[in-house]
């Protein structure tokens, strides 16, 4: 079955610190792997995306990282702002259309 | 900057009436998609939309569902008899190429 699993479920951290999140995925066949952040009430806004033969590409503070051998990828957030605090999914694509979303890994960010 | 818009931002309808939720793409953008998100839970694919047909669709996008590009600008989805588990946020998105573009959601609450 084609799954993406995202960890943590929810991080709380303090204002300028750096955090990980984490993907796993068992999608096959692979086509993208992508990084959205979605505000409470709106709809996602792309962060990165990733083929198969991407190890890493950056956004800003944001850097994705993207294992396809072990089907990991990872979204690191540098020097933390308040307006980071969202939910941030992890999607995985197949050749045809369907994007495959994860639940998501909830973010706040503390003054 | 060019965005995805839905209309309308929020839809009550009762039990077994039929709702059509709207949404104009990027002008200039050629693949047409909707999701879904059910309160609390991750955002799931409906249906694509190329070439004024449906490209894909998952599970979800049964007999009760339909999609349409009745002009050069509109991307609407029906839903001709909904029920309670249609309640959630409907999302409407576009691209080019690989990127999608998501519009802000329609709340449909089915009671």
């Amino acid at each position: 079955k084609n799954q993406v699993e995202q960890s943590p479920q929810s991080l709380i951290i303090l204002e300028g610190k750096n955090c990980t999140l984490q993907c796993n995925y068992t999608v096959s066949p692979f086509s993208n792997l992508r990084w959205y952040k979605q505000d409470t009430g709106r709809g996602p806004v792309s962060l990165t995306i990733m083929t198969f033969s991407e190890n890493t590409k950056s956004n800003g503070r944001y850097t994705a990282t993207l294992d396809a051998d072990t089907k990991q990828s990872s979204l690191h957030i540098t020097a933390s702002q308040l307006s980071d605090s969202a939910s941030y999914i992890c999607v995985v694509t197949r050749p045809a259309d369907g994007l495959t979303f994860g639940k998501g890994t909830h973010l706040i960010i503390q003054p | 900057e060019p965005e995805v818009t839905q209309t309308p931002s929020h839809q009550v309808t009762q039990m077994g009436q039929e709702v059509i939720l709207r949404c104009v793409p990027i002008s200039n953008h050629l693949y047409f998609y909707w999701y879904r998100q059910i309160l609390g839970q991750k955002v799931e694919f409906l249906v694509s939309f190329y070439n004024n047909e449906i490209s894909e669709k998952s599970e979800i996008f049964d007999d009760q569902f339909s999609v349409e590009r009745p002009d050069g600008s509109n991307f609407t989805l029906k839903i001709r008899s909904t029920k309670l588990e249609d309640s959630a946020m409907y999302f409407c998105a576009s691209s080019a190429w690989h990127e999608q573009y998501f519009g802000p959601g329609t709340r449909l609450t089915v009671t």
